[in-house]
């Protein structure tokens, strides 16, 4: 089984629709994060989250927000969906390594269309 | 801020050419981690490599090849006789020590031709 998993894999949903993606891990990781990747622009950081309390903004969190339920859940929402959060959505992990800052583990990615 | 540019938007060669993908850097901190992570056309996200800023070794693993320059803020990446399989997008990113946060650049496209 995969480490990260992410669900849905593919949505479909309408302007102004409210849209959950959901993140689990069994890396037993304590940072999580989302991303999202749009052509030629690479990924950017949504939101982090370094353990179950602590949630903070990344680069472009506007008409997003996350809960993290648990250590191996974190989810992010869009309360009312628009056609330019058309993308790629990743959720990754991560800990601190054996040398300080560790490689960044990504799931499978969640392609959100919204019309 | 920290900031990755990654130059080379497509390289295409042929079978068993040398691939190198460019990536420049800018950051304010002194100490900070480097990596490089592949995206197939599957989409997952793949690491490869992780490099920090205090140690300038280049490395060779495998056909993957590194030339870390923090002179002149570089950190390239060389495929060694490339493979259709190496086809894939190059994300070249950036993370400070304390904030763990990575930053990506654009990513290169490399199509390898058999």
């Amino acid at each position: 089984d995969a480490d990260v998993t992410q669900t849905p894999r593919n949505r479909i949903t309408k302007t102004g629709k409210r849209i959950m993606l959901e993140c689990s891990q069994t890396k037993g990781h304590d940072r999580m994060y989302w991303y999202r990747q749009d052509p030629g622009l690479g990924l950017q950081l949504i939101y982090y989250s370094f353990d179950v309390k602590d949630i903070n903004k990344g680069e472009i969190s506007d008409g997003y927000s996350v809960s993290r339920q648990a250590q191996a859940k974190f989810s992010l929402s869009l309360e009312s969906a628009i056609p330019n959060q058309t993308a790629l959505y990743f959720c990754a992990t991560s800990d601190e390594g054996l040398a300080g800052v560790g490689e960044q583990f990504f799931g499978p990615g969640t392609r959100l269309t919204v019309l | 801020a920290q900031k990755v540019t990654q130059a080379q938007t497509e390289i295409s060669v042929v079978e068993k050419e040398d691939v190198t993908l460019d990536c420049v850097y800018e950051t304010r901190d002194t100490t900070y981690y480097l990596f490089w992570y592949k995206q197939p056309p599957s989409g997952e996200l793949v690491f490869l490599i992780r490099r920090n800023s205090f140690d300038e070794q280049n490395e060779i693993s495998g056909r993957y090849s590194w030339n870390f320059q923090k002179s002149t803020s570089s950190f390239n990446f060389t495929i060694t006789a490339s493979q259709v399989v190496d086809s894939a997008v190059y994300f070249c990113a950036l993370s400070g020590v304390y904030d763990y946060k990575l930053s990506f650049g654009a990513g290169t496209t490399v199509t390898v031709r058999a």
